[in-house]
């Protein structure tokens, strides 16, 4: 158990709908990333937030966003959702304060939300 | 643009037999390269982290090593449940927060 936590475990909805992913990092760390994972592209990076700020953005789409709460858990929405944003997300957390070989930036990954878009 | 190429992409052992499982690397400076197993279904799991060149780090049947162009991860007398998808990612130094940039994984099956 990394302790972080993601939920829904599944999902199945429509094309078109609108869904929202959430996650609550391990105690202490500061930066929530999202990932995804599909079969024919491996874990890409979506967009990173530390301490309620966004710090980094992959190849998110403009249909999907994210937010940082104040109490540090994020959440991943995902609009107009299409048959190929079927995938594995997963959050990530860690402690990165910018300490350099200090084990602070090392991420620990959730168990993921397993989105299906029919 | 960072890149990290895993070889090979598939690899079948029988239990006790060692091998090793490679993964090459290009960034704009490394701060980090991080290997996890994965198991199907389920979250990466945390293995290693490896800064620089030289470094090496174990924990069980497993070894990380690291150069400046690729990481090993040696594999000693494997058992069943070593059985996962291997991945290795790198984070950047000189880029805009911590993301990493994975590959595209090693599956390994060990037989009894």
């Amino acid at each position: 158990d990394s302790g972080v936590t993601q939920t829904p475990k599944h999902l199945i909805t429509a094309t078109g709908q609108r869904v929202t992913l959430r996650c609550s990092p391990r105690s202490g760390d500061l930066s929530v990333y999202w990932y995804q994972q599909s079969l024919d592209q491996g874990l890409q990076f979506l967009i990173q937030y530390y301490n309620g700020e966004e710090r980094a953005k992959g190849n998110i789409l403009e249909r999907f966003s994210a937010q940082q709460f104040p109490d540090l858990h994020s959440e991943l929405n995902l609009s107009s959702l299409e048959l190929g944003d079927s995938a594995l997300y997963f959050c990530a957390s860690s402690v990165d304060s910018g300490g350099w070989a200090s084990g602070q930036e090392t991420q620990y990954f959730g168990p993921g939300t397993r989105l299906l878009v029919l | 643009e960072d890149q990290v190429t895993q070889s090979p992409e598939a690899l079948r052992l029988q239990e006790g037999e060692s091998s090793s499982l490679n993964c090459s690397y290009t960034v704009s400076g490394l701060r980090g390269l991080f290997w996890y197993r994965q198991d199907p279904g389920k979250g990466p799991e945390f293995l290693f982290t490896l800064y620089s060149a030289g470094e090496e780090k174990e924990k069980e049947r497993l070894k990380a090593t690291l150069t400046k162009k690729e990481s090993f991860l040696h594999i000693t007398a494997p058992k069943p449940e070593d059985s996962a998808t291997y991945l290795c990612a790198v984070q950047a130094a000189e880029t805009s927060g911590s993301r990493l940039t994975f590959g595209e994984g090693t599956q390994l099956t060990v037989n009894p």
